[in-house]
């Protein structure tokens, strides 16, 4: 158990489908994260929010549409998906996403499975 | 934040010590050394991090050179349950880059 949960664990939607995955830490931390990571590829970044405002969009697709209402929850609201899009999408907290010359660890939730048909 | 390099895949007996090499010689004075580890089909876990010193946690131990080129991850008894991929990061700041990690597979 890290404290950032995320649910669903697995969804499976067609390409015409809005769906939201959700994200929500427990740890009292000020920053989370959207990280995709695709089948046999690396993790990528795909936003950051610090104080509920976005710090970083790491040109993604505008069918991926983030919203932090709150420290504590974050969403990913998806339309008119591609099959390529299918991938493991992970959230991420920290303490302070402001950088700086220290680095804050990050805590991951398990992530949920999207697959795309 | 500048990549990483790490050997691919790695076997260790149980019980054994586990060292991970990584090797991070374009590191900036300002940037620390990470490491984190994915089991499969959960998110990554911090493992422990260090900027020049050595650094030792329940989990692992962190051995720098003192040129800081480099870097070695120890597991000093590992069980079955450390099979898993271990990333090596480099950074400065909050953006985290994952590259391809190292899968370390301990066998019985």
């Amino acid at each position: 158990e890290t404290g950032v949960t995320q649910t669903p664990r697995h969804l499976v939607m067609g390409m015409t489908n809005k769906k939201s995955l959700k994200c929500e830490q427990h740890l009292g931390h000020n920053a989370m994260y959207w990280y995709k990571q695709s089948a046999k590829k690396p993790l990528e970044l795909m936003f950051v929010y610090n104080f509920k405002e976005q710090t970083e969009n790491n040109s993604v697709p505008s069918r991926f549409s983030p919203e932090c209402p709150n420290s504590s929850h974050l969403f990913l609201h998806l339309h008119t998906l591609q099959p390529e899009d299918s991938a493991l999408y992970l959230c991420a907290s920290s303490q302070d996403g402001g950088g700086g010359g220290v680095y804050e660890k990050l805590f991951f939730g398990s992530g949920t499975q999207l697959s795309v048909l | 934040d500048a990549k990483t390099t790490q050997p691919p895949s790695m076997d260790c007996a149980e019980g054994r010590a586990a060292n991970l090499p990584c090797n991070h010689s374009t590191i900036s004075g300002n940037e620390y050394v990470y490491w984190y580890r994915q089991i499969h089909s959960q998110g990554p876990q911090y493992i422990i991090h260090g900027l020049k010193n050595n650094e030792t946690n329940e989990m692992a131990s962190l051995i720098i050179t003192e040129d800081r080129k480099s870097s070695t991850l120890i597991l000093p008894h590992a069980t079955l349950r450390d099979t898993a991929v271990y990333y090596c990061i480099e950074t400065s700041g909050s953006r985290l880059t994952f590259g391809e990690g190292t899968q370390l597979t301990v066998n019985p």
